[in-house]
């Protein structure tokens, strides 16, 4: 039982075009959302997060959009870059839950390369 | 960076054996939790902790046990460790309301 869904396993794209990477939920309690990068070796590291009260968060080149009616959310990193070939992780947490820990539900992950 | 560190990073280990892997962070965060990473399966959830002494289990628990006798540690126990249990692991730490922040994995092989 997924509740959190990546489709898509892996991603290309050139440099300087846009990357829109994928998300979707099940749970309906989910009410804030992240995004995690990760490379190969490392831990993975915040990226951008959204709560459910937004539909839009931005941050320099990464944007997150969250469509709550459709139980999706997407990142938009334009332009992209080499730098940017990574792993990326969305997750979902219920904070406005009674018994929540702070813990996270993640997806299958995204692989990114960005050609130069 | 978050003061969080896992040990060992990579482990060898045969079938049935036990196995502990342990995380140390300097930040007195309250929250710490243990993720697997496989193929597929991205992060898993296997056991987390809310306080000293206060833990639970998570997505994946079976075979695992933790413990949480200081706030800075953070122990994940597999008490005979099978070929199913071959993953990186990752400990994570949180202050509530927040992101996580991952330590750097311990990978960890089961022959």
């Amino acid at each position: 039982d997924q509740q959190v869904k990546q489709n898509s396993p892996s991603l290309s794209v050139q440099e300087g075009r846009i990357s829109i990477l994928n998300c979707d939920y099940t749970n309906s309690m989910f009410d804030y959302f992240l995004w995690y990068k990760k490379y190969p070796a490392e831990g993975p590291t915040f990226l951008i997060s959204i709560s459910s009260i937004k539909d839009k968060n931005e941050d320099g080149r990464f944007t997150v959009f969250l469509n709550k009616s459709a139980k999706h959310l997407s990142l938009h990193i334009v332009p992209s870059q080499p730098g940017d070939s990574a792993v990326y992780f969305c997750a979902a947490s219920a904070q406005s839950s009674s018994s929540n820990t702070g813990k996270l539900i993640f997806g299958q992950g995204t692989t990114l390369q960005v050609k130069p | 960076d978050a003061g969080i560190t896992q040990s060992p990073r990579h482990k060898v280990t045969e079938t049935g054996t036990p196995v502990t892997l342990r995380c140390h962070q300097t930040e007195n965060h309250r929250y710490m939790y243990w993720y697997r990473q496989d193929p597929g399966h991205g992060l898993r959830l296997i056991h987390y902790s809310y306080g000293v002494k206060d833990t639970d289990k998570g997505e994946v628990s079976d075979g695992y046990s933790v413990s949480r006798s200081k706030t800075e540690d953070f122990l994940l126990t597999l008490e005979s460790a099978t070929s199913s249990q071959t993953s990186v692991y990752f400990c994570a730490i949180s202050e509530v309301y927040g992101e996580l922040f991952f330590g750097e994995g311990s990978r960890l092989t089961v022959l």
